[in-house]
């Protein structure tokens, strides 16, 4: 069975400060893990994926992540936070293909609340 | 081009009746998945069609049903609604044929309350 763990129900951050979002996972085999965002009463907006290659990636709105296998961790980061990142932020994994018979079935964490305040 | 719609965007039912909701696929998706969004939870998988058929499926009983259509839009009906069944209905779309790489677009959901 494959897991997301976001320890950090809210995180607080001064507009122009870096902020970090944390994930950790668990799945068989290599993850395939993404972050979404989520504004109220909206959807959810793809904002990153890590399937192979560098560990970390670059995704919209200047956030990035960085895959750290040996820790199982997939945290979302920006160098300077804005008002306007406040938001809801989900992580979310997928198993290989290989291991679903087809599907592509993604497992959310709990998510986390971002505020950046002036 | 048009991202994911849903239908409705609210609903209230009361319990014991029976529910249908709606989604269309952004254009050029074929693979339509369901996740329900509890208050404040994550998005939990109900199931997933790919040429109309169910090809994954989540913890949820059997009250919960779907279909695709030739078009890869997609309904969820759910029977027998529980107070618990109360959420934000969420479908997502992808293009399964080239790989599990690519991401999923969410609509904007339905919100269906259970009195």
């Amino acid at each position: 069975a494959q897991s997301v763990a976001q320890p950090e129900d809210q995180v607080n951050v001064a507009e122009g400060n870096p902020l970090t979002v944390k994930c950790t996972y668990s799945v068989s085999g290599n993850p395939y893990l993404f972050w979404y965002v989520q504004y109220p009463n909206r959807g959810l907006q793809f904002l990153l994926k890590y399937i192979t290659g560098d560990n970390l990636v670059k995704g919209s709105y200047g956030f990035e992540a960085e895959f750290n296998k040996s820790q199982t961790s997939f945290h979302l980061k920006k160098p300077s936070a804005l008002v306007s990142d406040s938001a809801l932020y989900f992580c979310a994994v997928r198993a290989p293909f290989i291991l679903t018979g087809g599907g592509n079935k993604l497992t959310f964490g709990t998510g986390t609340q971002l505020k950046v305040e002036l | 081009d048009a991202g994911v719609t849903q239908s409705p965007t609210h609903l209230i039912k009361t319990r014991g009746q029976q529910v249908t909701l709606r989604c269309s696929p952004k254009s050029g998706h074929d693979t339509v998945s369901w996740y329900q969004q509890a208050l404040g939870q994550g998005p939990q998988f109900i199931f997933q069609y790919y040429e109309e058929e169910e090809r994954q499926r989540g913890n949820f009983p059997d009250r919960f049903s779907g279909h695709q259509f030739p078009n890869y839009s997609s309904e969820l009906n759910v029977n027998a609604l529980l107070l618990g069944d109360s959420a934000l209905y969420l479908c997502a779309s992808s293009y399964l044929p080239s790989g599990m790489l690519n991401e999923q677009f969410f609509g904007p959901g339905t919100r269906l309350t259970v009195l």
